[in-house]
């Protein structure tokens, strides 16, 4: 049963970066597609993009100017950059893989809340 | 960007009723790349259908989704007390991928 678990600050301070990490477990990051979703505070989901294994990247235009993912095949995680945050970007972030080719998602992480704050 | 408009915002229904929720896309969906996801609250959203009418692993098949180019529906035929909870619809066909806003069945 693949597994994904979020880590990293819950607390960033505005102008700041927000870095997460996704670790993959039972089953291999290898020919998947693996995205980062987010979640304001009572509001709907929001793709920010996705990552496959081999390296290659597609963003959300809305955030692409901000937005950095990368993926390390050798520790089986990979990883979410956002610059610059503002109290706009609190949101339980979700790391989340895309079946097949680039399919619809069908494993997620629980999530994680990361407050934007002073 | 493809728009995805959910209505209602809200279905407000009994158990063992019947539920409709509609989706509707501002451009035609490729290759009918449509999804649907549950989320209950402190949850992670979960996967019910796929390429929209395909259900996915373990998922009752009291779920059943229906539609093509703009317009998508998800049916539930009769609603159990688990089924309560907000329901997203998403295209996977076109970037930027997009969500609905969500559309909540409620107990009435």
């Amino acid at each position: 049963q693949v597994q994904l678990q979020e880590s990293g600050p819950g607390l960033v301070k505005p102008s700041g970066t927000l870095s997460l990490t996704c670790t993959v477990s039972g089953g291999s990051i290898s020919t998947y597609y693996w995205s980062w979703i987010r979640q304001p505070p009572g509001k709907g989901l929001e793709w920010i993009g996705y990552i496959y294994y081999s390296g290659s990247t597609n963003y959300n235009p809305s955030l692409k100017s901000r937005v950095t993912i990368s993926v390390d095949t050798s520790k089986n995680q990979f990883s979410l950059r956002l610059n610059s945050v503002t109290a706009a970007d609190t949101a339980v972030y979700y790391c989340a893989r895309h079946k097949g080719n680039g399919g619809a998602v069908d494993y997620w992480g629980q999530g994680t809340l990361v407050t934007v704050s002073s | 960007e493809i728009v995805l408009t959910q209505s209602p915002g809200t279905l407000s229904l009994s158990p063992g009723e019947r539920a409709t929720l509609s989706c509707r896309a501002s451009q035609s969906v490729s290759s009918s790349y449509l999804a649907w996801y549950q989320q209950k609250p402190g949850q992670a959203p979960r996967l019910l259908i796929y390429g929209a009418s395909s259900r996915a692993t373990g998922i009752p098949d009291r779920f059943s989704g229906s539609g093509s180019g703009t317009d998508f529906t998800l049916t539930i035929s009769r609603l159990e007390p688990e089924d309560f909870a907000v329901y997203y619809c998403q295209q996977y066909g076109n970037s930027p991928l997009t969500f609905g806003q969500g559309t909540k069945v409620e107990i009435k």
